[in-house]
């Protein structure tokens, strides 16, 4: 069975940094690309960041270019969002994805990041 | 960017009805394009994607249609477990990838 378990979420200071992790299990994380995207309170899905399979290619949204890092270790088969700089407006339930043909098959469920003094 | 945008954005829809959700791309996204059913508290789930084929697991009475920038969704006798947000999300041109605001369906 595939599944994703998001952890690393807390509630954090403007500036501050935080490291989210996603567990894959149930599939070789390798095999494909990942996305991370976030949900703010009550607010729609907007899509964050992308890493290819083997991490040499990633993409972000211009809201956290700079600022977030995406990264895997496919040994361990996790995935990695660094962020650092944080703002009020990245406060969001931040969900990891596998990606499958450009679309998300499967979804973690979510780790809460609260960013406020 | 593309932009999604979704209508209506609420849905108030009786139990056994038809349901009938848009989606409309500001350029083509030939038919690269997902919905996802969202209940409070969970993550999406992939219902569509390739505008169309319904994703493993999802009952017949979920379809998808349409291609370039109009699209639809269609649930075509609703049930209980159906009343949720749903969203597209097109993947043709990015980055960004992009999503629609969502609809709501609600119980009339």
């Amino acid at each position: 069975e595939v599944q994703l378990v998001e952890s690393g979420g807390a509630l954090v200071q403007p500036g501050g940094s935080l490291r989210l992790s996603c567990a894959a299990s149930g599939f070789a994380l390798s095999n494909h690309w990942m996305h991370w995207i976030r949900q703010g309170p009550g607010k729609g899905l907007v899509w964050v960041s992308r890493i290819n399979n083997d991490g040499s290619s990633t993409t972000y949204a211009d809201s956290v270019k700079g600022r977030f890092t995406i990264s895997r270790d496919n040994a361990k088969n996790t995935l990695y969002l660094q962020m650092d700089s944080l703002r009020a407006e990245d406060t969001a339930v931040y969900y990891c994805a596998r990606v499958i043909s450009g679309y998300n098959d499967y979804w973690g469920q979510g780790t809460l990041v609260t960013v406020s003094s | 960017e593309v932009v999604m945008t979704q209508s209506p954005a609420t849905l108030s829809v009786s139990p056994g009805e038809r349901a009938t959700l848009s989606c409309r791309a500001s350029q083509s996204v030939s038919s690269n394009l997902a919905w996802y059913q969202q209940k409070p508290g969970q993550a999406p789930r992939l219902l569509i994607y390739g505008a169309s084929t319904r994703a493993t697991g999802i009952p017949a009475r979920f379809s998808g249609s349409g291609s370039g920038t109009e699209f639809t969704l269609t649930i075509s006798s609703l049930q209980s477990e159906d009343f949720a947000v749903y969203y597209c999300h097109q993947y043709n041109n990015w980055p960004p990838l992009t999503f629609g605001g969502g609809t709501k369906v609600e119980i009339k």
